[in-house]
């Protein structure tokens, strides 16, 4: 089974922290993605990666940034974390796209965020 | 890109069939429909995906008309651990992923 972790199911930071949020998937995927959800506005990507070193923004980018060193690991962070970052945080991870399956991505257990 | 329109919320009993409709009137020739199921506090779950007429797996069946403007998903049996957030995606393969607000699922006992 493909396993997707998140550092931390619950995290609580203060305004103006740096936060990192690691996620690590096991099936040696290229596709890499970062989603927050909201009530009332459902799943929006933030950043997203097809291969390693290699970022592309979604819809949501202010206010972070990703990093993908390796390719079963991919970071998001908040440069300075402020109050309407407090979100649910979603990692997802597939392999590349091919006719028949696109779209069959992997989700973590997600990061319920807190920034006080 | 094409943009899906599903009800927001639906209400069923145990034990019916529970059918979950999604319009996408823009669809491209090239896209696929695909749906994920979302428990609450859990990240969402790839269900079902298909491209024309009618696919069907161990959990649901997706229902595609000749127009391609809309899909249906097919919950047959349904029970209390059905309920659940239900998205439904259109997209091609070189397309951003797009997660609308789904169709919230209730099952009543």
């Amino acid at each position: 089974d493909v396993k997707v972790t998140q550092s931390s199911r619950y995290l609580v930071k203060r305004t103006g922290e740096k936060v990192f949020l690691e996620c690590v998937q096991d099936m040696d995927h290229e596709n890499m993605f970062w989603y927050r959800q909201d009530p009332g506005l459902g799943l929006r990507l933030i950043y997203f990666s097809y291969d390693v070193k290699m970022k592309e923004k979604g819809d949501i980018p202010e206010g972070y940034s990703v990093s993908r060193e390796k390719k079963e690991r991919f970071s998001l962070i908040l440069e300075s974390a402020s109050t309407n970052q407090t979100s649910m945080y979603l990692c997802a991870s597939s392999p590349p796209s091919f006719v028949g399956r696109d779209y069959e991505q992997y989700f973590g257990p997600g990061t319920r965020l807190t920034v006080t | 890109l094409a943009k899906t329109t599903q009800p927001i919320s639906m209400d069923s009993y145990e034990g019916q069939e529970v059918n979950i409709t999604c319009s996408h009137n823009n669809i491209a020739t090239n896209d696929y429909i695909t749906w994920y199921q979302q428990f609450p506090s859990q990240g969402p779950r790839f269900i079902i995906q298909g491209y024309k007429t009618k696919v069907t797996n161990e959990v649901a069946s997706l229902f595609i008309p000749a127009d391609r403007k809309s899909s249906t998903l097919s919950l047959p049996r349904v029970s209390l651990s059905d309920t659940a957030v239900y998205y439904c995606l259109v997209g091609g393969r070189d397309d951003k992923i797009i997660f609308g607000k789904g169709t919230r699922l209730h099952i009543l006992p």
